[in-house]
């Protein structure tokens, strides 16, 4: 089956701008992550939604905001960017619900962004 | 306040030798432990996990294993070939968070031929 989906792969953008990101999970997955990943800092969670809802909301600034449609394609957005967000944004997807799950998440290949 | 960290930014291992990477967590809430993968360019990919009342899971090469009395986890890759250069993290899921998984810095494993 089709793998998770992120566009635009590489954008850049300069300060003050601000930025959309939208992520396709794979079919029949229920909740969508995202991620922020820069040096040294690792992947840093910033939300995650499930039907249409956020659930888990990481330590981040109100200029990071997403949001879940009813297909569950997500979209993130990012307002007044600052050079300090240039970063790879990844989103993960994963079934959402049942016991079952142990963690594993399924990842796209990121949005890179960059401020200048 | 990094609940999972890897203090190892970078390793280099010999082919054919073994490969350990270490991960301290600090959260008692964690009950998934979890190890990924990722390649430039690409997103980070599932490798091997372990339940908080495990201390030992293996996959073929790969090894997790985890010491909840000192809070730390490990990862052995025997033996390390030069495809299992990558970046690898370390995470772990929170029991009470829904489907939320924190993430250490990483490590870069470099095999070399």
């Amino acid at each position: 089956k089709a793998g998770v989906t992120q566009t635009p792969r590489y954008l850049i953008k300069t300060r003050g701008q601000q930025v959309t990101l939208s992520c396709s999970p794979i079919s029949g997955h229920r909740s969508v992550s995202w991620y922020q990943q820069t040096p040294g800092q690792g992947l840093q969670f910033l939300f995650e939604y499930f039907s249409e809802t956020q659930r888990n909301k990481g330590n981040f600034p109100g200029r990071f905001s997403g949001r879940q449609f009813s297909n569950s394609r997500s979209e993130m957005n990012v307002s007044t960017l600052e050079l300090g967000d240039s970063a790879l944004y990844l989103c993960a997807s994963s079934p959402g619900t049942g016991g079952s799950w142990t963690g594993e998440l399924f990842f796209g290949e990121g949005s890179r962004l960059t401020v200048l | 306040d990094q609940q999972v960290k890897q203090n190892s930014p970078s390793l280099s291992v010999q082919e054919g030798r073994i490969s350990i990477l270490n991960c301290d967590y600090t959260n008692s809430m964690f009950d998934y432990f979890l190890w990924y993968k990722k390649y430039p360019a690409e997103g980070p990919t599932f490798l091997i996990s372990i339940s908080s009342i495990k201390d030992k899971n293996e996959d073929g090469r790969f090894t997790v294993f985890l010491n909840k009395s000192a809070k730390h986890l490990s990862l052995h890759i025997v033996p390390s070939q030069p495809g299992d250069s990558a970046v690898y993290f370390c995470a772990a899921r929170d029991s009470g968070g829904y489907q939320k998984v924190t993430f250490g810095t990483g490590t870069k494993l470099q095999v070399i031929p």
